[in-house]
This record gives C-alpha cells, sequence and structure tokens, in this order.
C-alpha cells in the first residue's frame, strides 16, 4: 500500500458545474478525513467517516458539498453548483485507530473560472 | 476555526543553522503535532506530543510542549536544503474521539545552501 491516493490532481471548472473528488485511503485504516486548505492558510476540516459512517461535518460544509464512504473503504467529494470561493486544494487524510499522526494525499487542486 | 498560530511566519536561513518555530493555542489538547507541507503537495506528519509530555525528539527535530502557557516550539537542528517548506502545528482535542485537528497558519522555512 504505497499511501493515500486523491483524484484528480488538479480540476478546473466552470462557475455552477458540478465536480467530485476521490480519495483511496490505505486500506487498514479505518478513519478518513477531508479538509480544505486555501492559500496562506492552514487546512480547516471538513467532515469524517470512521468506516462508512459519516460521523462530523463542519460549518463549511454548505448543503452544495457531500461526502460519501461507501462500504467504508474510498471515498468522494461532491460539489455542487460550483462558486468562485470553493477553489482551493481540498485534501483527504486517513487514520488508524490509536494511530498516531494522519496520512494525507496529495490533495485536489480546484479552481472555479 | 484556526487554533494554532505560528511565530515567526516567514524564516530564512543558511543551510547548517538551526530553524525554531513556535505555536500557540487556546483550548485544552489531547495532543499537537507538526505537519511539513511542500509547495503544492499534501501534508507530512513529523512528530506527535501528548499533553502528559515535555519534550520529544525525532532525528533532527525537538519538539517541547508547555500546557500551562499553550504553546510548543518545533526545532530543526543542522538544516538542510531539503528542509524548505511550510511547517504546520496542530492540535487534536480529540472532542468526541474523533481525533479532529486544528491547524494553524504554517511556517514558510526557506533553507539557503
Amino acid at each position: 500500500d504505497t499511501g493515500v491516493s486523491q483524484n484528480p490532481r488538479h480540476k478546473i471548472t466552470k462557475r455552477g458545474q458540478n465536480v467530485t473528488f476521490r480519495c483511496d485511503p490505505i486500506s487498514e485504516h479505518n478513519r478518513l478525513y477531508w479538509y480544505r486548505q486555501t492559500l496562506g492558510q492552514g487546512p480547516e476540516f471538513l467532515t469524517y467517516f470512521q468506516n462508512e459512517a459519516q460521523l462530523e461535518k463542519s460549518r463549511l460544509l454548505s448543503d452544495r458539498f457531500s461526502a460519501e464512504r461507501p462500504k467504508g473503504s474510498f471515498s468522494t467529494l461532491e460539489i455542487q453548483r460550483t462558486e468562485q470561493g470553493d477553489s482551493a486544494m481540498y485534501l483527504c487524510a486517513s487514520l488508524a485507530s490509536g494511530g498516531d499522526g494522519y496520512t494525507f494525499g496529495s490533495g485536489t487542486r480546484l479552481t472555479v473560472v | 476555526s484556526q487554533q494554532g498560530e505560528e511565530d515567526p511566519q516567514a524564516l530564512s536561513i543558511q543551510e547548517g543553522e538551526n530553524a525554531t518555530m513556535n505555536c500557540s493555542y487556546k483550548t485544552s489538547i489531547n495532543n499537537l503535532q507538526w505537519y511539513r507541507q511542500n509547495s503544492g503537495r499534501g501534508l507530512v506528519h513529523l512528530i506527535l506530543i501528548r499533553s502528559n509530555e515535555r519534550e520529544k525528539h525525532s532525528g533532527r527535530l525537538r519538539v517541547t510542549l508547555d500546557t500551562s502557557k499553550k504553546s510548543s516550539s518545533l526545532l530543526i537542528t543542522a538544516s538542510r536544503a531539503a528542509d524548505t517548506a511550510s511547517y504546520f502545528c496542530a492540535t487534536d482535542a480529540n472532542l468526541y474521539g474523533n481525533n479532529r485537528l486544528a491547524f494553524g497558519k504554517g511556517n514558510q522555512v526557506v533553507v539557503i545552501p
């Protein structure tokens, strides 16, 4: 297992379009997190899953955002009706129960034009 | 919301010198972690220090934690050009057992060869 994989690496979309990102965590890790990072800032928490259950969502996650983790394996993050303010790096991380630190993917950079 | 606040935010040093960064936080924590991020990439976990620990070492890294002052420092000794990156502290309050992290804004470190 080579770590956390995110696809695509880059996505340019027109305002109003829907986009979907995928994250494949480390297979033994039962926890999966989504964060968003804008330029010059630290990552901000969006949501997290324990196995297939979505246990917490940030207020940053408006109703245009939805995340899933079917079967407790990979996860998808969908943004509907994208806005320019959605432009950011979307980071996925996984964590084993009792683990010491997250393993992050390389992120998906979204640009909304 | 961003809990950690790193100081200084930008640091430029010569190769071989030591680099020190500080981080302050506001609430009680379970542990504090430091991450490195190279430009446009995901974050890499460096070190975790628990709330009952005061100092921890890992290779050229030394982390201290002062829970009475709600602050931490990261020291990188004998810096190398490859240490050029942004460094983030992140606190885990482990509210409800979610291990959700609150990141600071980050320190940009440039090591000049």
